[in-house]
């Protein structure tokens, strides 16, 4: 089955500054790439995504790129503020699939 | 006016009992979903149903019983309640499975405790 890995688990920026959070992942077929934020005590809500016929989409100050050929997708979130504070999900699903997979979770704390 | 909802929002229950979790969806969406969210916030998928059919069911115990009556409801039963299922349980649904690139959304969340 599918195995996403997400990096870091842990991410303190100064507010204003960009971050940055990695997943790779390891089924070829995989072909959606949602990220999900979740607050504390809150339901998981998607950000942003992309399929695998793009390579990059951009919203607003969220950002999500994705090299098919290295299996990896990366978030990034520019000008951050303290209400970026969170936790974030990447996830993948294969075509056909009625699953996702999530990686383990990036903490993000935004230092005002 | 919620678009995924599922009841209640706190569960807390002594080991051995029988508990129900509830979930409902406005959304008109085909697929509905049962996630597990443990302690270190680690989501992974528990079942998925799509038209009322079961797809997945990914190796949980048999003492989890999902039941769908209809598009929109997908109930939870859990049996012989053990500490090991304190999790938050999150309902999900989408238009159609999520491989077909259709955002999931997820209900507020079960937060069982096991005592």
């Amino acid at each position: 089955g599918e195995n996403v890995e997400q990096h870091p688990s842990t991410l303190s920026v100064q507010e204003g500054d960009s971050a940055v959070i990695k997943c790779t992942y390891s089924d070829s077929a995989s072909n959606y790439f949602p990220w999900y934020k979740q607050e504390l005590g809150k339901r998981p809500q998607l950000i942003i995504d992309i399929r695998s016929n793009v390579g990059e989409k951009k919203d607003q100050r969220i950002a999500v790129t994705l090299n098919k050929t290295a299996k990896h997708f990366s978030l990034h979130i520019t000008e951050t503020q303290p209400e970026d504070s969170a936790v974030y999900f990447c996830a993948a699903s294969g075509s056909n699939d009625y699953k996702l997979s999530f990686g383990a979770g990036t903490t993000v704390t935004v230092r005002a | 006016d919620t678009a995924v909802s599922q009841t209640p929002k706190y569960l807390v229950t002594q080991m051995g009992n029988d508990k129900s979790i509830k979930c409902e969806q406005n959304l008109g969406h085909d697929t509905m979903y049962w996630y597990k969210q443990d302690s270190k916030k680690f989501l992974k998928i528990m079942f998925s149903y799509n038209n009322k059919e079961l797809i997945i069911n990914e190796t949980v115990p048999n003492r989890f019983s999902p039941k769908s009556p209809d598009k929109a409801h997908l109930n939870l039963h859990i049996n012989s309640l053990e500490l090991g299922d304190s999790a938050v349980y999150f309902c999900a649904s989408s238009q159609a499975g999520t491989g077909g690139g259709t955002e999931a959304f997820f209900g507020q969340g079960t937060r069982l405790t096991v005592v």
